[in-house]
């Protein structure tokens, strides 16, 4: 079937304006997970859905970044007021949400560039 | 906390020889160890992952060990081919969120 989608597949914005980048995960994946990725760096975690539970935010940079997850499936990133250092590459992954030790799909990725 | 160190950060290999990356954590509740390769310009994808109640696994020309008493786990590629060049993730987790190690770039020169 379809894997993880992401779109738009790259986002040029001025600092300053608000951006959304859209996560649409695998059917059937309850668990859904948004990573920031930085030229050359690791995968630096941001936030994570579970089923109908309240997310974990614990991974958001400052309160200019937010997720919301409609439905139980497709999921936004918003980051206000966007600035230069958050330009990286926004990557969406997806598992069954059974539990942590399950593999994650990811998505494409967005990438994000912030002049 | 829930930090990973992972060793080495670059690592370039002659086309046949082997590599090893090496993860150490410290969160002793860990007890789920995935391995992700990402290709350049592509996105992570797990090749390997190994559970705290075995210390090795294998699959082909991979393989991972894990030391729980040590806290670290260790992935091996042999018979190195060039379309094994990647950055390599490690990552642990149990019923927390999945931290992942910082990469190491593998280059296998032909």
């Amino acid at each position: 079937g379809a894997g993880v989608s992401q779109s738009p597949s790259n986002k040029v914005t001025e600092k300053g304006k608000d951006v959304e980048l859209r996560c649409d995960p695998i059917s059937g994946h309850t668990a859904l997970y948004w990573y920031r990725q930085s030229l050359g760096q690791g995968l630096e975690f941001l936030i994570y859905f579970q089923g109908n539970s309240a997310p974990d935010k614990s991974g958001l940079p400052s309160d200019r970044f937010s997720a919301e997850r409609t439905g139980g499936s497709v999921s936004t990133l918003t980051i206000q007021r966007t600035q230069q250092e958050d330009s990286a590459v926004y990557l969406c992954a997806s598992s069954l949400g059974r539990g942590w030790e399950e593999t994650q799909y990811f998505g494409p990725g967005t990438r994000l560039l912030v002049l | 906390g829930e930090n990973v160190e992972q060793h080495p950060s670059t690592l370039s290999v002659q086309e046949g020889d082997s590599a090893v990356i090496k993860c150490t954590y410290s969160d002793s509740a860990s007890n789920y160890f995935p391995w992700y390769k990402q290709e350049l310009g592509k996105r992570p994808q797990l090749i390997i992952d190994i559970r705290s109640n075995v210390g090795e696994k294998k699959d082909q020309r991979i393989a991972v060990t894990l030391n729980k008493t040590a806290k670290h786990f260790s992935l091996h590629i042999t018979e190195t081919q060039p379309e094994d060049s990647a950055v390599y993730f490690c990552a642990h987790g149990g019923y927390q969120k999945v931290t992942f190690g910082t990469g190491t770039k593998l280059q296998v020169i032909p």
